[in-house]
């Protein structure tokens, strides 16, 4: 158990579906982070909130749209997407955004599936 | 970006040493973040280096050389429950940048 709670784990979409992904840290940190995983592919950062103020676009589509109403919840809103959107998207937290030692902490993540 | 290397996998015997390197190219480096992931859990966070040398951390060390954008992590006594995907990151303007994983397998 690492303080950060995602749901659901698992998720198959059709390709004009509406859905959400959540995660929940308790932890009591500040900045919190949506990564994108595929298969053989380095984790690539999406989104970074910092004191729910988003800090970082990393050219992301919009069909993917993040929420964060407060520290310690975070959002993905999923709209149209695409087969190649297929990944396992996790969220992670942290104290501050990222300097000194700070340390993200990860959540399990959810398997999505666009078909 | 970042631009980090490591094997994509290794296999070594229950009781053995496997040394995981990493090789990265960036500028304004600001620590180097080694996380383990079992299939299907989330990535949980192994060690930190932002000096130069070794960390010891139990059976895990991780050793960094800034001049050479060179880290190892070196796993001793290796026990079945270690066969995960092991991900170097690292840190740059204060963003955390991963290479691809290493998947180490431990067989008996």
């Amino acid at each position: 158990e690492t303080g950060v709670t995602q749901t659901p784990r698992h998720l198959v979409m059709g390709m004009t579906n509406k859905k959400s992904l959540k995660c929940e840290q308790h932890l009591g940190h500040n900045a919190m982070y949506w990564y994108k995983q595929s298969a053989k592919k380095p984790l690539e950062l999406m989104f970074v909130y910092s004191l729910e103020e988003r800090v970082e676009n990393n050219s992301v589509p919009s069909r993917f749209s993040p929420e964060c109403p407060n520290s310690s919840h975070l959002f993905l809103h999923l709209h149209t997407l695409q087969p190649e959107d297929s990944a396992l998207y996790l969220c992670a937290s942290s104290q501050d955004g990222g300097g000194g030692r700070s340390i993200q902490y990860f959540g399990a993540g959810t398997r999505l599936s666009v078909l | 970006g970042q631009n980090i290397d490591q094997p994509t996998e290794m296999t070594a015997t229950e009781g053995a040493i496997v040394q995981i390197n990493c090789t990265y190219q960036t500028s304004g480096f600001n620590g180097l973040f080694w996380y383990q992931q079992h299939a299907g859990e989330a990535p949980t966070f192994l060690s930190y280096n932002v000096l130069d040398g070794l960390e010891e951390k139990g059976r895990f060390s991780s050793f960094l050389s800034r001049s050479k954008g060179y880290s190892y992590l070196l796993l001793k006594e290796l026990q079945m429950k270690d066969s995960a995907s092991y991900l170097c990151a690292v840190r740059a303007d204060y963003k955390l940048s991963f290479g691809a994983g290493t998947t180490v397998t431990v067989r008996a």
